[in-house]
């Protein structure tokens, strides 16, 4: 199936500093893109959008990045906090609401 | 907020025998409904997308037979693992879409997900 990944890679940061998580979408045709948060145990927290029109959006302490050139996503988290740490996966839409995981980066926070 | 529900949110049942998870929209309703499944360290794989009042439309792979999904309201959707073995074992998730959304775009509403164990 699509998106199975073995083991999620993982990322760890000094609480504080800004993380940056990294995503390869595989539709070159996906036009819609969402970063999700999952802790363990729970089901997927939304954490922001982006349309294919667009190549950046901010939000409250998160920024994505969209490169539709490379098929690349990336989710920018500042001053990281010890309850950012969680399981991170991007998700691409192609034209409907059927959303297509990634294979997710485990984000370490070291106080 | 939309809240979505799951019951059980963990099940442990023998080799055999048949299990059912439900998937609810509390404060909206869902025309469609989407069942992921996850095995440990890995990524959400879509199952099957559960529409009311129709027959659910699985993903490459996935065997209708063995995961029964209805759709009988627009509130609930049920996922029912038939004749489950070990290598069924899981965490299985659900979303929803609020009704009268279209396009790709708008939010989609993840319950807090199930966790099989089959023994």
């Amino acid at each position: 199936g699509e998106n199975v990944g073995l083991h999620l890679p993982t990322l760890s940061v000094q609480e504080g500093d800004n993380s940056i998580i990294n995503c390869a979408y595989s539709n070159s045709a996906s036009d819609y893109f969402i970063w999700y948060k999952q802790e363990s145990g729970k089901g997927p927290q939304f954490i922001i959008d982006i349309r294919s029109n667009m190549d950046k959006r901010q939000g409250q302490r998160v920024t994505v990045l969209l490169n539709k050139t490379v098929k690349h996503l990336s989710l920018q988290i500042a001053a990281t906090q010890p309850g950012d740490s969680a399981v991170y996966f991007c998700a691409e839409r192609t034209g409907g609401f059927k959303t297509i995981f990634g294979a997710g980066t485990r984000l370490f926070v070291k106080a | 907020g939309a809240v979505v529900s799951q019951h059980p949110s963990w099940v442990i049942c023998k080799s055999g025998t048949s299990v059912k998870i439900e998937c609810r929209s509390l404060d909206f309703q869902a025309t469609t409904m989407f069942w992921y499944r996850q095995f440990p360290k890995q990524s959400l794989m879509l199952m099957a997308t559960s529409n009311e009042g129709s027959k659910a439309t699985y993903e490459q792979g996935v065997e209708k037979d063995k995961f029964l999904i209805n759709h009988a309201s627009l509130t609930l959707s049920t996922l029912t693992v038939t004749s489950a073995h070990p290598e069924d074992s899981s965490f299985y998730i659900c979303s929803a879409r609020l009704t009268g959304t279209s396009g790709s775009t708008g939010e989609l509403f993840f319950g807090e997900g199930s966790r099989l164990t089959v023994l």
